[in-house]
């Protein structure tokens, strides 16, 4: 069974000290790794899809980093309107199913 | 634009009082999925629709049913609702091509009494 594993649970960082936030995962092999923003009483917002080990993509302050077992989104300079939960979420080849974590709380403090 | 609707935004339903929820979407994706979220929980993937193809999670409870009438259209039947079943629903949908990313509503509060 799909697994997916993120930490940490809660991070409150100062406005502009950067950080990362780690998503471990298992999978029978991968098809994707998805990384949603959430704000509070909405729906997850899309930020990024990596499909293999060593593949980076960025998107203003965040970059999101692949291997073969885990994944980080490194937050640079966060404003406090990054202040959100970051999910994380994996997608097995052939199947429409994707299995989510259980997010990382983040809070940046002005 | 394009976009993933969903109605009402909030419900607040009796115990044991049927209630269903419903997602419409402008994008023409062939896949629709229904997720239900507790506080700080996962999205935990109830259904989803491959085109007409219904695909049920083992552990998703008999209680909840779902149809999906055309392209456009999911509906979320919940026959009975507990109190327990008081959560966020949230309807995606991804398609072909770009990121395989899915695309979410706002979402349903739904309360139990």
């Amino acid at each position: 069974e799909d697994q997916v594993t993120q930490s940490p649970e809660a991070l409150r960082l100062q406005e502009g000290e950067s950080s990362s936030l780690n998503c471990s995962y298992t999978v029978s092999g991968l098809r994707g790794l998805f990384w949603y923003r959430q704000d509070p009483g909405k729906g997850p917002e899309f930020l990024f899809t990596l499909y293999s080990a060593g593949e980076e993509k960025e998107k203003e302050r965040l970059k999101a980093t692949l291997t073969k077992k885990e994944s980080f989104l490194h937050i640079t300079a966060p404003k406090p309107e990054d202040s959100a939960t970051y999910l994380c979420a994996v997608q097995a080849p052939g199947y429409q199913k994707v299995t989510f974590g259980t997010g990382t709380k983040l809070q940046v403090i002005p | 634009d394009a976009m993933v609707i969903q109605n009402p935004r909030y419900q607040v339903t009796q115990f044991g009082k049927p209630v269903t929820l419903s997602c419409s979407q402008t994008l023409n994706h062939n896949v629709m999925y229904w997720y239900q979220q507790k506080s700080s929980q996962a999205p935990k993937l109830l259904f989803h629709y491959y085109d007409k193809d219904f695909n049920n999670e083992a552990d998703t409870p008999d209680n909840f049913q779902s149809r999906r009438p055309n392209t456009s259209f999911c509906f979320l039947d919940i026959r009975s609702p507990g109190l327990g079943d008081a959560a966020m629903y949230l309807c995606a949908t991804s398609g072909q091509g770009g990121d395989n990313e899915q695309f979410f509503g706002p979402g349903t509060r739904l309360t139990v009494l």
